[in-house]
């Protein structure tokens, strides 16, 4: 079974940061990569698909990079709205737990 | 717009069953594959299952093989999960979700709905 695991758990950054957050599969899953944010008491939302493509309607200010096992999503200045919690999930199949366990993410 | 909207959830016994439905509009319900995701209170995601654009392809976590069945009306455009054996492990929000690609046996969920929230009461 693929695992996923994240990286941080959480934190804690101020408006205008860069702030990265890793993903790390067990097994290479190539591109097989999305990542999702949650705002809390909402449905989880689609940022990046295929580890880099931004999701239409998503701000340009989210980034997706990597394959194989490891993988980064990037906010490259971080804005009031974006706090909540950010999932990776793996698209290579459906075995194991698909998603990662989650970064919250708390705005300064 | 694509809509999703789910209905069925309940509060309901310990070996119940409950059907959970899902009204999707604002795209060609039968281009895509659709998706069961669910939500323990204060926990991570947890995909559920699978079903294809024609429904011929279906999936299913582990964790709810054998208990429960997803199921699609394309006239209808609405998607389904029969849930049987309930416990108290089953007690979560359930999304619907529509997926990126016709057939996959990875998911990619590009809409959600609101969620429904199912409670398994012992």
């Amino acid at each position: 079974d693929i695992q996923m695991t994240q990286s941080p758990t959480s934190l804690s950054a101020s408006v205008g940061d860069r702030v990265t957050i890793t993903c790390r599969a067990s097994q290479s899953i190539d591109s097989y990569l999305n990542w999702y944010q949650q705002i809390p008491g909402k449905a989880p939302k689609l940022l990046i698909y295929a580890a880099s493509s931004l999701q239409s309607g998503v701000p340009s200010r989210f980034s997706g990079s990597g394959s194989g096992t490891d993988f980064t999503l990037t906010i490259s200045s971080l804005q009031p709205e974006d706090f909540g919690t950010y999932y990776c999930q793996q698209s290579s199949n459906t075995v194991g737990s698909i998603f990662g366990q989650g970064t919250r993410l708390e705005i300064k | 717009e694509v809509q999703l909207v789910e209905s069925g959830g309940d509060l309901v016994q310990r070996g119940g069953s409950l059907r959970l439905s899902c009204a999707a509009s604002g795209f060609t319900f039968d281009l895509y594959a659709m998706n069961w995701v669910r939500q323990h209170p204060g926990k991570g995601l947890e995909w559920v299952s699978a079903i294809s654009g024609t429904g011929d392809s279906i999936y299913y976590a582990d964790s709810v093989k054998g208990r429960f069945t997803i199921s699609r009306d394309n006239s209808k455009s609405t998607l389904y999960l029969q849930m049987s054996s309930l416990t108290a492990e089953d007690t979560a929000t359930y999304y619907c979700a529509k997926d990126l690609y016709f057939d996959t046996s990875g998911p990619s969920f590009e809409y959600w709905g609101q969620g429904a929230l199912v409670t398994v009461s012992s």
